[in-house]
Parts: structure tokens; C-alpha cells; sequence
């Protein structure tokens, strides 16, 4: 079956320091993997996606993830944390075919101490 | 560039009404799909559309349908609302490099 799993539910980090948020994956085949981030009462905003290529991917806020096949993962990476960066983070997969959906994890809540 | 538009952004509806959401999806998005946000949950696909028919759908029953509009706008119904159905539901939209743009979503309450 295909799933997402984000292992934590709630995660608290102080101004600066640095941040990983795990995703792990179940698919049949390579997928396409995203992150998103939501801020409370608001839409969902694409950080970054992996098609295919490097496995290390650079996103938009400082923000970068990973893939690793072996382990089935897609973690996100933030070297040096902000206050504005606290939201909901989701990690998603999509199949590869043209009319793919996006299957979601449960979200990880980023919460950022001065 | 106006992104993907939703409206309305709150609603309040009874049991057993319907309901109808409306979707303009981002300049140069051909494809719209739907996702229901439970509280404290991700989103569910509820099915995606393209050249105006329903491509894809996800494990959601048949109270829940939609349409697409040949400027690609798109709208989602949902009938006889069960308190289940409240939700953040969302809309996306893309063309070909599958990144998706999101709505902000309208938020139903079921009551």
C-alpha cells in the first residue's frame, strides 16, 4: 500500500539551531516526493520536490531534503532555524504517471524557541 | 499572478444540506484536484480533473462530486453533509512539472 510516514508529531527547536524532519515512504515504484508547509488557516506552500537526478534538493526558504532509496526516506534539512519558520511540514508522494494524486503524511508541527 | 483562488473561505452548513465550493486554479493550470484536511490530519484526495472529466479518484463516496468548467475552474459538491464532513478543503492546481499549487482552502463546518 502507498503511504508517508512522519514519525513526529510535534517537533521544538531553538532560534538557530538546526532542524530535521524525517518522512518515510512506501511506494511501488520511484516516486516523486515534495514537502509542503502550512501555516495555521492557510493553504498548503510547495518548499521542494525530487523527480529524479541529485538526490540532495534545494527548496525555497533555506530549506533542502535528501533521498535516499535504500532507506525509503525524504528528510527535510534547515541548517539554521527562524522564528517565522514554525508551521505544519508535510511530506508527500506522488506516482509518476500523468494523472498522479498526492498522498500526504500526518505533518509534523515545527515549534521554534526564541 | 494570481495564484489558485478558493471561495468561499468559510462556511456553516446543516446536516443533510449541500454544498457547493468553487476553485480558479493558477494562469496556465489545465489540471485541478481536491483534497479534504481533517483537523490536525494531512489532506486526502478527493479526485482530480482534467479536459473538463473526472481522471482520478480517491476513497470517497458518491455525495462527493465535482466539475470542471472549460476556463479550467472547477467546483466540488457535496450532498446530504454528514458532521464528518467538516473539513479545510483544498484545491490545487498544474500543468506539467507536477508541482502543484494549493488554495487557502475553504473551511467547512458541519453543524
Amino acid at each position: 500500500a502507498q503511504s508517508v510516514t512522519q514519525p513526529d508529531i510535534h517537533i521544538t527547536v531553538s532560534e538557530g539551531a538546526s532542524l530535521e524532519l524525517r518522512c518515510n515512504y512506501s511506494y511501488g515504484a520511484t516516486p516523486y516526493l515534495f514537502w509542503y508547509v502550512q501555516s495555521p488557516g492557510q493553504g498548503l506552500q510547495l518548499l521542494l520536490k525530487y523527480f529524479s537526478g541529485d538526490t540532495l534538493v534545494q527548496g525555497i526558504k533555506g530549506f533542502e531534503a535528501e533521498f535516499k532509496r535504500s532507506q525509503s526516506s525524504f528528510n527535510l534539512r534547515k541548517p539554521s532555524v527562524h522564528w517565522s519558520d514554525a508551521a505544519e511540514y508535510f511530506c508527500a508522494v506522488g506516482g509518476t504517471d500523468s494523472s498522479y494524486k498526492l498522498i500526504f503524511g500526518s505533518g509534523t508541527r515545527l515549534l521554534v524557541r526564541p | 499572478d494570481a495564484g489558485v483562488t478558493q471561495s468561499p473561505t468559510h462556511l456553516i452548513k446543516t446536516r443533510g444540506q449541500q454544498v457547493t465550493l468553487r476553485c480558479s486554479p493558477k494562469s496556465g493550470h489545465d489540471t485541478v484536484s481536491w483534497y479534504q484536511q481533517a483537523l490536525g490530519q494531512g489532506p486526502q484526495f478527493i479526485f482530480q480533473y482534467y479536459e473538463e472529466e473526472e481522471r482520478q479518484r480517491g476513497n470517497f463516496p458518491d455525495r462527493f462530486s465535482g466539475h470542471q468548467f472549460p476556463n479550467y475552474s472547477s467546483e466540488l459538491n457535496v450532498n446530504a453533509l454528514l458532521l464528518g464532513d467538516s473539513a479545510l478543503y483544498l484545491c490545487a492546481s498544474r500543468r506539467r512539472d507536477y508541482g502543484y499549487t494549493f488554495g487557502s482552502g475553504t473551511r467547512l463546518t458541519v453543524v
